[in-house]
């Protein structure tokens, strides 16, 4: 079945820095979505992407629809403590597959 | 408007025991869905409703059963609680009428433990 790799699976960083992370598959998506999850809390969303090669920003976030429609990107500029989280990409084709999470911890 | 709501918020069952999980949209969504979150395990489809009236199996139903009430309300009852079932169960919605429907909004989620 369809499955989404998510990467990296956590990090800690430091307060000001930028943020990386990814979801790949080996199956092609028509919509990727980026959803933040706080501690408690259900997933909010942050980010869709409806077309290859789209690339879509909320505020300090960034997200791009990968060319191939196999992959997707998130980025977080100059993180505040507040980004504190799991944030998880969703595929959908059909239906929607979400990835296992990236716990993203922030050292002020 | 409250979005997704979900009720309850906690509950702690023994093994065998029934019980329903409520949730309801105010939002005029057509689908909903319900979820579970375990550790390292993602979010995992257990049933969905593309509109009201229909009620389709996702990837782990077996223990579930679901009822779409009206537009608003879609149900998840565990017949029989097993500890295998203890997990953090979410709800959400989409409008999948719309071209750009695809966008699904979670509820605050029912933390769920079996003994």
């Amino acid at each position: 079945g369809q499955q989404l790799n998510q990467s990296p699976q956590s990090m800690f960083i430091q307060e000001g820095e930028d943020v990386s992370m990814n979801c790949t598959s080996s199956s092609i998506f028509n919509t990727w979505l980026w959803y933040k999850q706080d501690p408690g809390e259900g997933p909010v969303l942050l980010i869709a992407l409806y077309k290859a090669g789209e690339l879509t920003s909320n505020g300090r976030l960034t997200a791009q629809f990968g060319i191939t429609r196999k992959d997707s990107f998130l980025n977080i500029s100059a993180s505040i403590p507040s980004d504190v989280g799991i944030y998880f990409c969703a595929g959908l084709f059909g239906k929607l597959i979400f990835g296992q999470g990236t716990t993203l911890q922030v050292k002020p | 408007n409250a979005g997704v709501t979900q009720t309850p918020k906690f509950q702690v069952l023994k093994t065998g025991q029934s019980m329903t999980l409520q949730c309801a949209q105010d939002m005029n969504h057509n689908s909903m869905y319900w979820y579970r979150q375990d550790p390292g395990m993602g979010l995992r489809l257990i049933y969905y409703s593309a509109s009201e009236g229909t009620t389709d199996k996702g990837e782990v139903p077996n223990g579930y059963n679901v009822s779409r009430l009206n537009k608003r309300e879609f149900s998840l009852r565990l017949e029989s609680a097993a500890p295998s079932q203890t997990s953090v169960y979410f709800c959400a919605s989409s409008d999948r009428g719309r071209a750009n429907g695809n966008e699904q909004y979670f509820g605050p989620g029912t933390r769920l433990t079996v003994t």
